[in-house]
């Protein structure tokens, strides 16, 4: 059984350009996680899916942040006009379902210049 | 809101036990979480505990929980090389339906051959 997939594992992007971070869960999971680590930092909850449902985004940016979970295909995190302070670790985690643990992706490490 | 905090540095000799402790505030705290971080990867799922209880072990783990006075505590028998790494503490609770978890700063073990 494969564990939780991120690609790409790293990613450069100019300022004024979208990022898009895609996420694979295990199998049999049907519930998503993205949180954002900062440099020194512990992980900042961002957004909770299940399919085709965003359940929880209490952590999410207001603006340029958005996240979708859909029937067929990996969860995306999408980042319109990255900014400097936008370059960290995004790392998302999967659950199967009505579980609590948490198993998280190698993550994927966004670098804005 | 939610705070979790920790020791920022820990440095033990190989044989010996590390304990890595953690504070939370928030007192409806469902499940705690020890997670481990190895340099440039995704986090590693060590161990948790359910607030109910006092103490569970692992293996070479050992999680203590003061509920009284919201006490986290990982000790780590024996402590190998391969134990050096960033650990994590992490807190949680069915809120706005979501297990979001809320993170500390983390603790850099390292272990001194």
């Amino acid at each position: 059984n494969a564990g939780v997939m991120q690609n790409p594992r790293h990613l450069v992007r100019r300022r004024g350009q979208e990022a898009r971070l895609r996420c694979s869960p295990m199998k049999g999971h049907s519930h998503v996680y993205w949180y954002r680590q900062l440099p020194e930092e512990g992980l900042k909850f961002m957004v909770y899916l299940q399919k085709e449902n965003i359940i929880d985004e209490s952590g999410m940016p207001k603006e340029r942040f958005s996240a979708e979970f859909p029937k067929e295909g990996p969860s995306i995190l999408r980042i319109q006009q990255v900014v400097r302070g936008d370059s960290a670790a995004y790392f998302c985690a999967s659950s199967p379902p009505g579980s609590h643990e948490q198993y998280f992706g190698p993550g994927t490490r966004l670098t804005v210049t | 809101g939610e705070d979790v905090e920790q020791s920022l540095f820990l440095s033990v000799r190989e044989g010996d036990s590390s304990v890595i402790n953690c504070t939370y505030t928030d007192s409806s705290s469902t499940y705690l979480y020890w997670y481990k971080q190895e340099p440039g990867a995704g986090l590693q799922l060590l161990t948790y505990i359910f607030s109910n209880m006092d103490m569970k072990q692992d293996q070479r783990l050992t999680v203590l929980l003061n509920k009284k006075d919201k006490h986290l505590s990982l000790r780590i028998a024996d402590t190998q090389t391969g134990d050096s790494a960033i650990y994590f503490c992490a807190e949680t609770y069915l809120g706005a339906g979501s297990y979001q978890l809320t993170f500390g700063k983390g603790t850099k073990l390292s272990v001194i051959p």
